[in-house]
């Protein structure tokens, strides 16, 4: 099976950088999805990493360590609208086009002025 | 918006009843998710399809089913419902296959609430 941990609650302020971690356990790993969701929208893609390093994408980042079972989500010059859940999913591809994504439970972050 | 199309935003009906919810994903993804997201277990991937033919199954109870047509727009129909079936449900699409692009675009969701 997968384990995708990631914090529940963060807070932050307005102009800072925060960074948000996800480890995950899984086997048939393909890449990892970092996508926003404000509540009751739909989930909207931020970024994918699928080797090892950073990938950089205006005021967002992220970083994977396929060996460590890590990513994070790097937010620099924080705006009132980040206020919003971030979700660490994990790509798990079986053969055969197979591969839902397998989501943690989401990061709520709240930014304070 | 993503591209991806969902109907009804809205339902509301009783236990024991039977919906069906429709998806139509983004012009040219052959790939189509079906996911769940309720409050205390988060966003739930339940099937996926890609060009009318299942490719993956995730937590989808017995009483879910789905199908992709040959126009690519899906149906996930949910029968004998409970109150803990009350959940957003959310379509995603992705160009699916050898293409490379693996990112989903999801639609708005609809809001089942099972009374």
């Amino acid at each position: 099976g997968q384990n995708i941990d990631q914090p529940t609650e963060m807070t932050a302020t307005e102009g800072a950088i925060v960074q948000i971690n996800c480890t995950y356990q899984t086997s048939g790993f393909n890449g990892l999805f970092w996508y926003q969701q404000h509540a009751g929208e739909a989930p909207t893609f931020l970024s994918y990493n699928v080797l090892d390093g950073l990938e950089e994408k205006g005021r967002f980042s992220s970083f994977l360590s396929r060996s460590k079972g890590y990513s994070y989500l790097l937010l620099k010059e924080l705006q009132m609208k980040d206020s919003a859940s971030y979700l660490c999913a994990v790509r798990v591809y079986s053969g055969g086009g197979a591969d839902g994504l397998t989501f943690g439970k989401g990061t709520h972050l709240i930014i304070q002025p | 918006d993503s591209g991806v199309t969902q109907t009804p935003k809205h339902l509301i009906t009783a236990t024991g009843q039977r919906v069906t919810l429709r998806c139509s994903p983004r012009s040219g993804d052959l790939s189509v998710y079906w996911y769940q997201q309720s409050l205390d277990q988060g966003l739930q991937f339940l099937i996926q399809y890609y060009n009318g033919e299942e490719r993956a199954k995730g937590n989808i109870l017995e009483r879910f089913s789905a199908q992709q047509f040959p126009d690519l727009h899906s149906e996930l129909n949910l029968s004998s419902l409970e109150l803990g079936d009350s959940a957003l449900y959310f379509c995603a699409s992705s160009r699916g296959g050898a293409s490379g692009d693996y990112e989903q675009y999801f639609g708005p969701g609809t809001r089942l609430t099972v009374t």
